[in-house]
């Protein structure tokens, strides 16, 4: 079945270090989302890609799509503790018609004060 | 700005027994799905409801269902439990057809243990 394959599972940081995770599919992807879920918490929304080889940036995020929209990644800079969490990126479904995702597995952020 | 609400937000059952679990969507959200996430795992769909149509399933076992009413809250029926059901459920709406693409927002969650 469609699979969205992410990695690293776990990153653990020194604050101040930046931190990358990746977001890969063998299909091509209509757009991809990223979702933060703190511990204990819910997963939420931070942003949604759609265009091939878009740039988009929140403060200290940057997501990329790439060019062929296979894959994604999260980029963050200076990481300070407030970002520790679980990153997921998530695809729509094929053949889904109003939209469920496909999640990655996560990337699990461990930031060290 | 009003969120997606889930109830109870933690639940205790035995084997064999059956649960409910409840979800608000937010207002004039048309949309609403079900992912049941196990510990350290991603969020796994279970099924969705389009304007109180199923829409789509994913890995819903059997035992359970759901269904949207006219308020557009949803309900998840849980039968026969098994410890292997013991999870966060969440409840997700959405605005399906706005421009860009459907954005998901989750409630909550409901922690589910079977004993």
């Amino acid at each position: 079945g469609q699979q969205v394959m992410q990695i690293p599972q776990y990153q653990h940081v020194q604050e101040g270090e930046d931190f990358t995770t990746y977001c890969n599919s063998s299909t091509t992807l209509s757009n991809i989302q990223w979702y933060k879920q703190r511990p204990g918490g819910h997963p939420v929304f931070l942003i949604q890609l759609v265009k091939s080889g878009e740039v988009k940036k929140q403060k200290r995020l940057t997501f990329q799509f790439g060019e062929a929209k296979k894959n994604s990644s999260l980029h963050i800079t200076a990481t300070q503790t407030t970002d520790v969490g679980t990153y997921f990126c998530a695809a729509l479904s094929y053949g889904g018609s109003q939209g469920n995702l496909i999640f990655g597995k996560g990337t699990k952020l461990s930031v060290k004060p | 700005a009003a969120g997606v609400i889930q109830s109870p937000r933690h639940l205790i059952k035995e084997k064999r027994e059956t649960a409910t679990l409840k979800c608000y969507p937010i207002p004039r959200h048309d949309t609403v799905y079900w992912y049941q996430q196990g510990p350290g795992q991603d969020p796994q769909f279970l099924i969705s409801f389009y304007e109180k149509m199923q829409s789509d399933k994913g890995s819903i076992p059997d035992r359970f269902s759901a269904q949207q009413f006219s308020d557009y809250h949803s309900e998840l029926n849980m039968s026969s439990l098994e410890l292997g059901d013991s999870a966060l459920y969440f409840c997700a709406s959405s605005l399906v057809g706005v421009a860009g693409g459907v954005v998901q927002y989750f409630g909550p969650g409901t922690r589910l243990t079977v004993t």
